[in-house]
Order: structure tokens, then sequence, then C-alpha cells
């Protein structure tokens, strides 16, 4: 059965930082990972969506990368904003469903 | 574009009464459905997917049934709701191709009194 862990559960960081989300899962068999932000309240927005067969993807401050063999991928936000602020949740594709994380919560302050 | 519609955003119900909740999308065809449930603190539960119209799977034994009456419509469903049925439902839809993301709607907070 596929678990799927973050580190930390919770960060806090002064604006401007660099920072890193882990995400590991056990079960390498997997088509593509997934990362979402959650805002207080609301539903999941899609961030990045890595292949199996690739190493990262970017979108603006972004990077998400993915070593499936190892089982873990990680998120780099650089220059935080305190608009980043939110929790952010890992999920890995099986067949025809996701396994989620529960997630990092993500407090950027002024 | 794709869009994805939940209703309502908020719900109190009492104990024992019926659910009905409803998701429709837009803007595909065919597209594989998924209701989650996001309990406080816990992270997001699969509850139940859709490949086609009537064609369901559970995905844990609970209170709850879902129907897909038309391509693009997926409801949630009880009879009789249990406390233990409160939490943050999710819809979402994904194109059936493998390859493709999980887009979510809005989500239904569902308090039970």
């Amino acid at each position: 059965k596929q678990e799927v862990t973050q580190i930390p559960a919770a960060l806090s960081v002064p604006e401007g930082e660099n920072l890193v989300l882990n995400c590991s899962f056990t079960d390498s068999a997997i088509y593509n990972l997934q990362w979402f932000r959650q805002d207080p309240g609301k539903g999941l927005t899609s961030l990045l969506l890595i292949q199996s067969s690739q190493r990262e993807q970017t979108s603006g401050r972004l990077n998400a990368s993915l070593d499936k063999s190892s089982g873990r991928s990680t998120l780099y936000i650089a220059a935080s904003q305190p608009g980043d602020s939110a929790t952010y949740l890992c999920a890995v594709r099986g067949f025809q469903k996701l396994v989620f994380g529960t997630g990092t919560r993500l407090l950027v302050s002024p | 574009s794709q869009t994805i519609h939940q209703w309502p955003a908020t719900l109190v119900q009492p104990v024992g009464s019926p659910l009905s909740l409803e998701c429709t999308v837009e803007g595909t065809s065919n597209p594989n459905l998924y209701w989650y449930r996001q309990a406080a603190g816990r992270g997001l539960q699969l509850l139940f997917y859709s490949v086609g119209i009537g064609q369901i799977s559970s995905e844990v034994p609970q209170n709850l049934s879902a129907s897909r009456p038309q391509d693009r419509q997926f409801i949630l469903s009880s009879k009789k709701l249990l406390l233990s049925d409160s939490g943050f439902y999710l819809c979402a839809w994904a194109d059936s191709r493998i390859d493709q993301p999980q887009h979510f709607g809005d989500g239904t907070r569902l308090s039970i009194l």
C-alpha cells in the first residue's frame, strides 16, 4: 500500500528566504507526482506535475524534483513571499488514484 | 478551458438527515471524477472515483454513496448522516489519460449537528 510522507509538517520563515519542502513515498511504481497548494478553507490548486520519466519541473519561483528510485520529491520555493503562505500537498499517481501526503503548512512572515 | 463547480460551499445538517452534494465539470468529455474527504488535521481520503457514466468505485466502506448520472456530473449522497461525516468534501476531475493532472473544486464544508 502506497504511503506518502511530508516533512516538515509546518514551517515558518521570513520573507525572501529560499526553502525546500520534502515528500517521500514508499512504492516507486508511480505514473507521476503532483504538488498542490491549499489555502485555508479552499480547494486544491495544482502547482506542478512531474511525470515518472522526468527529473524536475519549473514554474516561476517553484521547482519540483523527482527521484523515483529513492521515493523522494522536493518542492523548492525561491525568494518566498507572504502570499506563499498556505499548505502544500504532494500526491503520487497510481493507476486510477492519487495518494496524498498530509501536507506542509508554510507561513512566510513579512 | 475546463472548470469544475461544486455546491453548496457550506452545509449544516442534523444527524440522520439526507445529503446530496453535486459536482459538475465543463469543457471536457469523459473525465475521471473523484470525491475526497478532508477531516480536520488529516490528509485527503479518496472516497469514490468514476471512469464513466454509471461506473463507481468505492474506496472505503462508509455511510456515503456516489452516482454519476451524466458524463460530467458526480453526486455524493447519504440517506442518514452521522456525526463522523463532518468534514471538507472535495470533488476533482482528471483527463482519462494517465499523464494528466487532477483539478479540484472549491469544496463543501459539511457540519453535522
